[in-house]
C-alpha cells in the first residue's frame, strides 16, 4: 500500500523566509501526490497535486512542489512565508483500489509564521 | 458551485448515544468519501459511495458505524452508541469519476465530541 511520510511536526520560519515541508512517499506504482492545507477548526483545502504531467507543480497561494522519483519526494516550498500561511499542511498519496481512490495522509507538518 | 458542505459543525453528545452526520457534496460530483481525522493525525479512509452504492469500507468502520446515499445526493454517515474513542473530526469530500485520479474536495468537517 501507499505511504507518506511527513519529515518535522512543526516548522517555524520569519515572515519573508523560504517555506519547506518536506514529504517522502511510498509507493509500487507511479503515484498521484497532493498537498492539503488546513485551517483551525476547518476542512482541508487542495493546494496542489502531481499526475505525472509535470515534475514541478504549481498551486494556490504561492505555493509549488517537486516530485523528485530518485528521492520518492514532493517537497512543497514558497520563497517567502505570509503570516496568512500559518497553518497545517498534509501530504497525501492516492491509492486506486480499481473501484476508489482512498487519499493515505501523512500525519501534518504544522508550519508558523514569526514576525 | 457552493463546496461540499457538513451538517452540523459541532456535536457533543454522551457516550451511548446515536449521532448522524450529513454531507450535502458538490452537485455533479458523483464520488463521496468519508474520512476521520483524530487530535494531532492526517485524516483516515472510513467508506467510499460511488453514486448510492457504497463500495469500499474500511476496517475502521465498525459495526456501530453505519453511511448512506440516497439517490447518490447527500449522504449520512450514522455512529450507534457512541464510544469515547469516537471523539474526532469527520470529514466529508467528492469528487468526479475521472478513473484512477481522482481530486476530492473536502468539508469543513464534523467535529464530534463524546463525554
Amino acid at each position: 500500500a501507499q505511504s507518506v511520510t511527513q519529515l518535522g511536526s512543526h516548522v517555524s520560519v520569519s515572515e519573508g523566509a523560504l517555506v519547506l515541508l518536506r514529504c517522502n512517499y511510498s509507493s509500487s506504482v507511479p503515484p498521484y501526490l497532493f498537498w492539503y492545507v488546513q485551517y483551525p477548526n476547518q476542512g482541508l483545502q487542495l493546494l496542489l497535486k502531481y499526475t505525472s504531467a509535470a515534475t514541478l507543480v504549481k498551486g494556490i497561494n504561492g505555493f509549488e512542489a517537486e516530485f523528485k522519483k530518485s528521492e520518492t519526494s514532493f517537497h512543497l516550498t514558497k520563497p517567502s512565508a505570509h503570516m496568512s500561511d500559518a497553518a497545517e499542511y498534509f501530504c497525501a498519496v492516492s491509492d486506486w483500489t480499481g473501484t476508489a481512490s482512498k487519499l493515505t495522509f501523512g500525519t501534518g507538518t504544522r508550519l508558523q509564521v514569526t514576525l | 458551485d457552493t463546496g461540499v458542505s457538513q451538517d452540523p459543525r459541532h456535536k457533543i453528545t454522551k457516550r451511548g448515544q446515536n449521532v448522524t452526520f450529513r454531507c450535502d457534496p458538490i452537485s455533479e460530483h458523483n464520488r463521496l468519501y468519508w474520512y476521520r481525522q483524530t487530535l494531532g493525525q492526517g485524516p483516515e479512509f472510513l467508506t467510499y459511495f460511488q453514486n448510492e452504492a457504497q463500495l469500499e469500507k474500511s476496517r475502521l468502520l465498525s459495526d456501530r458505524f453505519s453511511a448512506e446515499r440516497p439517490k447518490g445526493s447527500f449522504s449520512t454517515l450514522e455512529i450507534q452508541r457512541t464510544e469515547q474513542g469516537d471523539s474526532a473530526m469527520y470529514l466529508c469530500a467528492s469528487s468526479l469519476d475521472r478513473g484512477s485520479f481522482d481530486e476530492q474536495y473536502f468539508g469543513p468537517g464534523t467535529r464530534l465530541t463524546v463525554t
